[in-house]
């Protein structure tokens, strides 16, 4: 099994452009987490999802938008890059909330922006 | 005061040494998670507890529910084991929410 997979690896944006990074798990997982890392700091969540079809937000869910058409991809888009949001970004999945089972996490995505 | 806190956040040791990480976290919790997290990137969970001890291999896992309190141990370490070691706990009261420490860099000296 491949696990949890994040497309592209490093990507590097100019301010204001667009860009979706793709996460796709084969587990099977219900719930799926988009995060942010930043140097020095725990990991953030930005947006989740508890099925196909459902999103929410998380802690710093502004200027990302995302999507869960189908169960086993949780798209997180960036309509208007900024610097603020280079960091390295990582998916996640589980098959039950993080209380009683452990979360898979993708390879994470570093992306600057210039 | 973050609510999770882990300590050292760099520790440097030689080839064998017994290595503690500790994380101390100030909110009700239904669980608490150790994750291991390799130079360029990855990470991937060690453990997931919520009450007593575990162990897999050379690493154990304590937790203290009162006092709020979990511990990450190596035994006889070696330089594949550097790496970042991150706490985070799955708060009582949400569904989703994990609140993450902010990581101890460990480095194994040969």
């Amino acid at each position: 099994n491949a696990g949890v997979t994040q497309t592209p690896k490093f990507r590097v944006l100019k301010t204001g452009q667009s860009m979706t990074l793709l996460c796709a798990q084969d587990m099977n997982h219900e719930y799926m987490y988009w995060y942010r890392q930043d140097p020095g700091m725990g990991l953030r969540l930005i947006h989740y999802s508890v099925g196909e079809g459902t999103t929410a937000k998380g802690e710093v869910p502004d200027g990302y938008n995302v999507s869960r058409l189908k169960k086993q991809n949780f798209l997180l888009g960036l309509e208007s890059a900024a610097p603020s949001q280079t960091s390295v970004y990582f998916c996640a999945s589980s098959s039950l909330f993080y209380k009683v089972t452990e979360a898979f996490f993708g390879q994470g995505t570093r992306l600057t922006v210039v | 005061k973050n609510e999770v806190e882990q300590s050292p956040q760099n520790l440097t040791a030689q080839e064998g040494e017994f290595i503690t990480i500790n994380c101390s976290y100030s909110v009700g919790i239904s669980a608490l998670h150790w994750l291991q997290q390799h130079p360029g990137g990855g990470i991937v969970s060690l453990f997931m507890l919520s009450s007593g001890k575990k162990k897999h291999g050379r690493l154990i896992a304590t937790i203290n529910i009162q006092e709020k309190h979990s511990s990450l141990h190596i035994t006889a370490s070696h330089p594949r084991d550097s790496a970042v070691y991150i706490c985070a706990v799955s708060k009582r009261d949400s569904n989703y929410q994990l609140i993450w420490g902010a990581g101890t860099k460990l480095i194994i000296k040969p």
